[in-house]
Parts: structure tokens; C-alpha cells; sequence
């Protein structure tokens, strides 16, 4: 089955850097892959996704790149901000699974002032 | 106007109950989930289901039962609760079984003592 590698675990930066959240998958025919946000105590939320025939997507501060070769795709955050320290996690899947989604083990984001 | 619901949002019981969790949402999907994320934030899927159809039904315990009376509800049975069972649950759905966005639950916080 589907392995998904997570890195870092934990990541802290100053308001207004970059953050980068990078992710490894196994199965060559995953190509469906959502990043979700969970703030403390609350629920996941899908933030951005990419399929596969997309070598990067942007939205306003957010954007993904994935590398299908190395089977890698990443989350960069720009100019963050203290609203987006959570938990992040990447995920794949694949066509005809069911939407079966293999997550990562999350990367704690905090923001500093 | 909630999308996906969960009842109850806590559930503190002894080893060797048994208890249910449920889940509504009113978004018209067709597709159901059930998450369970561990003590250190690990989110697995446990089982989908698809118009009233099992389609994802990972290695969960037997003790775990999923039932879906309609398109809008799945709930949850666990029979003889252990320690090992406590976690957050977490119920999404999505527009159908390909590659959608899943809108979570607010989660039910298990507590077996």
C-alpha cells in the first residue's frame, strides 16, 4: 500500500518567513495530493491540493510543487503569519481507491512574533 | 449551518463497553468517512462508504462496525471498548468517491478508562 513520509515534524519560524513542509510518497500510481490544516482541537480542512498532470499550483500565499519523477511534493507558505501556526498534513491518493487517503504524520507549524 | 456533525463530541467510558458514534451531514455527498487520529496527531482512515456501500474497510478490529441507513448518516459501533480505542474519531464525506475534497466532522473525543 500507499506510504506517505512527512518532514519536519515540527517547524517553527519568524511572522513573516517562509515555511517549507516536504512529502515522499511510495505508490508511483498515487496522483491526487490535498494538504490539510488542523488548528488545535479543531478539525482538518483542505488548504490546497494537486493532481498529478500539475507541476505547481498557487494560492495567494500558499502554493505546492510536485515532482513526479522523485515522487515528492512539497508546501511552501510565504509571509507567514501567526494564524497559520497548526498542524499540516500532506496526503495522496490514487484514481479508483475510493478517495482512500494516506496521510503523513503532520508538521506542527508555529509562527512566532 | 454545519456541514458535517458529529454526536457526542466527548465519550468517557470503561473498558468493555460497548458505544456508538454518529454522524450526519447535510452537504447532498455521497461519500462517507471515518478517521481515527491517534494520541500523536497520526490520522488513518478506517472506512468509507459510498451510497450506502462499504467500499473502504481498512484492518480495523472486528470490535468496529460501520453502518450507513442512509446517504447522510454513518455511524459508528465499537464493542468492547480498550484502551487501545481511545483517540479523536473523526467522520468526513465528500462529493463522491474520486478525488474531492473531504469535509471533516468535528471530531469525537474517545476516552476509554
Amino acid at each position: 500500500g500507499e506510504n506517505v513520509e512527512q518532514h519536519p515534524s515540527t517547524l517553527s519560524v519568524q511572522e513573516g518567513d517562509s515555511a517549507v513542509i516536504k512529502c515522499t510518497y511510495s505508490d508511483s500510481a498515487s496522483n491526487y495530493f490535498p494538504w490539510y490544516k488542523q488548528e488545535l482541537g479543531k478539525r482538518p480542512q483542505l488548504i490546497i491540493d494537486i493532481r498529478s498532470n500539475v507541476g505547481e499550483k498557487k494560492d495567494q500565499r500558499i502554493a505546492v510543487t510536485l515532482n513526479k519523477t522523485a515522487k515528492h511534493f512539497s508546501l511552501h507558505i510565504t509571509e507567514t503569519q501567526p494564524e497559520d501556526s497548526a498542524v499540516y498534513f500532506c496526503a495522496a491518493s490514487k484514481t479508483g481507491g475510493g478517495n482512500k487517503l494516506t496521510f503523513g504524520t503532520g508538521t506542527q507549524l508555529k509562527v512566532e512574533l | 449551518d454545519t456541514a458535517v456533525s458529529q454526536t457526542p463530541k466527548y465519550l468517557v467510558t470503561q473498558m468493555g463497553n460497548d458505544k456508538s458514534i454518529k454522524c450526519e451531514q447535510n452537504l447532498g455527498h455521497d461519500t462517507m468517512y471515518w478517521y481515527k487520529q491517534d494520541s500523536k496527531k497520526f490520522l488513518k482512515i478506517m472506512f468509507s462508504y459510498n451510497n450506502k456501500e462499504l467500499i473502504i474497510n481498512e484492518t480495523v478490529p472486528n470490535r468496529f462496525s460501520p453502518k450507513s441507513p442512509d446517504k447522510a448518516h454513518l455511524n459508528l459501533h465499537i464493542n468492547s471498548l480498550e484502551l487501545g480505542d481511545s483517540a479523536v474519531y473523526f467522520c468526513a464525506s465528500s462529493q463522491g468517491d474520486g478525488d474531492y475534497e473531504q469535509y471533516f466532522g468535528p471530531g469525537t473525543r474517545l476516552t476509554v478508562t
